[in-house]
């Protein structure tokens, strides 16, 4: 299946900080990429889309401010956590859906990002 | 408002045994199911999908039947192994590819 890296896998820092977690599809280009929240034992849920070359659609209740994403290229989506706080402490997955064929049909995940606010 | 649910939070199943991971959805108009599985502090994986003009699809273990009528559908794992003991999410979407949206996942334990 397609690869997407996403990185770093863990992130500590101290409130006020920004933070950034880069989101890269390996072997395929990727049209649009999504970037997921996920709470402990709850579902992911979707923060934004992103479409490279434009700027990304957020979800009702996600601030765009806070969490700045860039789609500057066909394989790279960053999202960006703004003066992080400790609520903002949280597992955000990112997924890349695929440009042609099978994978247009398809999001492939990255591992995930682990943010600590202290 | 989730529009996918995963009524079993949890499914414990013997080794060699069928795993059944059941979802239902609400939007009349979500016309391609996905299936992921996901370990612990990792992204979720692909596993299977369907679309909306079939009602069965099989690779390998793996079996997801589609009941439109009923907005359901299921994932049927056999033989069950120890390696399959992870959290299952199915996910749903509209004019394929999408946004998707996700159950809240069953977390399946396949005992030795």
């Amino acid at each position: 299946g397609a690869v997407v890296s996403q990185h770093p896998s863990r992130v500590i820092c101290k409130s006020g900080t920004s933070v950034k977690i880069e989101c890269r599809s390996l072997d395929f280009q990727a049209t649009t990429m999504f970037w997921y929240r996920q709470f402990p034992k709850q579902s992911l849920m979707l923060m934004a889309t992103s479409n490279e070359g434009s700027k990304a659609t957020y979800e009702q209740g996600v601030e765009k401010d806070k969490f700045l994403i860039n789609h500057a290229s066909l394989t790279l989506s960053t999202l960006t956590v703004t003066s992080a706080h400790p609520e903002d402490s949280s597992f955000y997955i990112c997924s890349a859906r695929g440009y042609r064929g099978e994978a247009k049909n398809i999001q492939y995940f990255g591992a995930g990002t682990r943010l600590s606010v202290l | 408002d989730q529009q996918v649910k995963q009524n079993s939070p949890s499914l414990s199943v013997q080794e060699g045994r069928i795993s059944i991971l059941n979802c239902d959805y609400t939007n009349s108009m979500f016309d391609y199911f996905l299936w992921y599985k996901k370990y612990p502090a990792e992204g979720p994986t692909f596993l299977i999908s369907i679309s909306s003009i079939k009602d069965k699809n099989e690779d390998g273990r793996f079996t997801v039947f589609l009941n439109k009528s009923a907005k359901h559908l299921s994932l049927h794992i056999v033989p069950s192994q120890p390696g399959d003991s992870a959290v299952y999410f199915c996910a749903a979407s509209a004019n394929t590819g999408n946004q998707f949206y996700f159950g809240t996942g069953t977390s399946l334990t396949v005992i030795p």
